[in-house]
Parts: C-alpha cells; sequence; structure tokens
C-alpha cells in the first residue's frame, strides 16, 4: 500500500519569510497529491492539490511542486502570515487517500 | 452547498461499551472515508466506500469496529467493544469519485475512552 513520509515535523519561521514542507510517497500509481491546512480543534481543509500530468502550481502565496521520478513533491508558502500558523498535511491518492504525519508550522511575528 | 455531516460531535463512553457515529456525506459524492485521527498525527484511513462497495478496508481493525454505507449515502462506523486506544476524532470525509479530485471533510467526532 501507499506510505507517506512528511518533513520536517515541526517548523518555526519568522514572518514574511517563506516555508517548504517536503513529502515523499511510495506508489508509483498515485496520481494526486492534496495538501491541507487544520487549525486546532477543526477539520483540514484543502488548500492546494496537484496532479501527476503537473510539475508546479501556484496559487497566490501557495505553490506546490512534483517531482514523479523521485516520487516527491513539496509545498512553498511565501511572505508568511500569522493566520499561516497551523498543522499541515500532505496525502497521495491512488484508489485511497493516504495522509502524511503532519508539520505543524509556527509563524514568529 | 451543504458540507459533510457527522455526529455526535462529541462523545465520552466507558472502555467495553459500544459507540456509533453518524455521517451525511455531499450530496451526489459517490466516495465516502472514515478516518481515526489520534492527537498530534494525521487521519489514517479505516475504509473508504465507492457507492456501497468497499474500497479499501485494510486498516480497520475489524474484530470491534464495522462500517456500512446503505443505499451508497449515508454511513454509520461502529466500535464494539472500546479500548482507551480508540480514543480519537474520526473524520468522515466524502469525494465526487476515488479519482482525481477533492475529498471534504466533516468535523469530525471527538470520542473519549475512559
Amino acid at each position: 500500500g501507499e506510505n507517506v513520509e512528511q518533513h520536517p515535523s515541526t517548523l518555526s519561521v519568522q514572518e514574511g519569510d517563506s516555508a517548504v514542507i517536503k513529502c515523499t510517497y511510495s506508489d508509483s500509481a498515485s496520481n494526486y497529491f492534496p495538501w491541507y491546512k487544520q487549525e486546532l480543534g477543526k477539520r483540514p481543509q484543502l488548500i492546494i492539490d496537484i496532479r501527476s500530468n503537473v510539475g508546479e502550481k501556484k496559487d497566490q502565496r501557495i505553490a506546490v511542486t512534483l517531482n514523479k521520478t523521485a516520487k516527491h513533491f513539496s509545498l512553498h508558502i511565501t511572505e508568511t502570515q500569522p493566520e499561516d500558523s497551523a498543522v499541515y498535511f500532505c496525502a497521495a491518492r491512488n484508489e485511497k487517500l493516504t495522509f502524511g504525519t503532519g508539520t505543524r508550522l509556527t509563524i514568529i511575528p | 452547498e451543504a458540507g459533510v455531516a457527522q455526529s455526535p460531535r462529541y462523545k465520552i463512553i466507558e472502555k467495553r461499551q459500544s459507540v456509533a457515529f453518524w455521517c451525511n456525506p455531499i450530496s451526489g459524492h459517490a466516495t465516502l472515508y472514515w478516518y481515526q485521527q489520534i492527537l498530534g498525527q494525521g487521519p489514517k484511513l479505516l475504509i473508504q466506500f465507492q457507492n456501497n462497495g468497499v474500497v479499501d478496508d485494510s486498516q480497520l481493525p475489524k474484530d470491534r469496529f464495522s462500517a456500512e454505507r446503505l443505499k451508497g449515502v449515508d454511513s454509520t462506523l461502529k466500535i464494539q467493544p472500546a479500548k482507551l486506544e480508540d480514543s480519537a476524532v474520526y473524520l468522515c470525509a466524502s469525494s465526487l469519485w476515488s479519482g482525481t479530485t477533492e475529498a471534504f471533510f466533516g468535523q469530525g467526532t471527538r470520542l473519549t475512552v475512559v
């Protein structure tokens, strides 16, 4: 089955700096890679996703890159703001949707 | 568009008791997922339905957990008997289909087993 690894588990950055979270997956048949943000006590919510036929996708301050050969994908957040503080999860899907272990991002004002 | 509905929001039971959770997915969504999220961890897939058929239940502890999705719409997840380590948030999610489409999550049910 699919195995998704996520690093780092915690990340602190100064407000205005960039944050990068990396994930690797094991199943080469996986074709959909979403990123979810989960604030304390709330449900996970999709912030960006990428499909296997695309190498990069950007939405304002958030971007995701995918390297299918190496089986890894990354989330990039630029110009970080205090409201970006949350836990971020990557996921990969072939038939089933498998999540990584999460990254707790803290933005330091 | 109404979101994924779950009930109850919170439940406290004693070990060895039984508990059931209910989920109503977004209308028209064929795929329904149940995840277990232990505090500080990522969501772990327990079972995935496509309409009313099971796509994957490889991580469902079948000696105590069961789930069904009648008529391909609502779903219930049951634990009988509960153990202390079952304390977690149980998240239901749905998507249009099990391909490259977004999964929407419900608010979850926080279960505490004492």
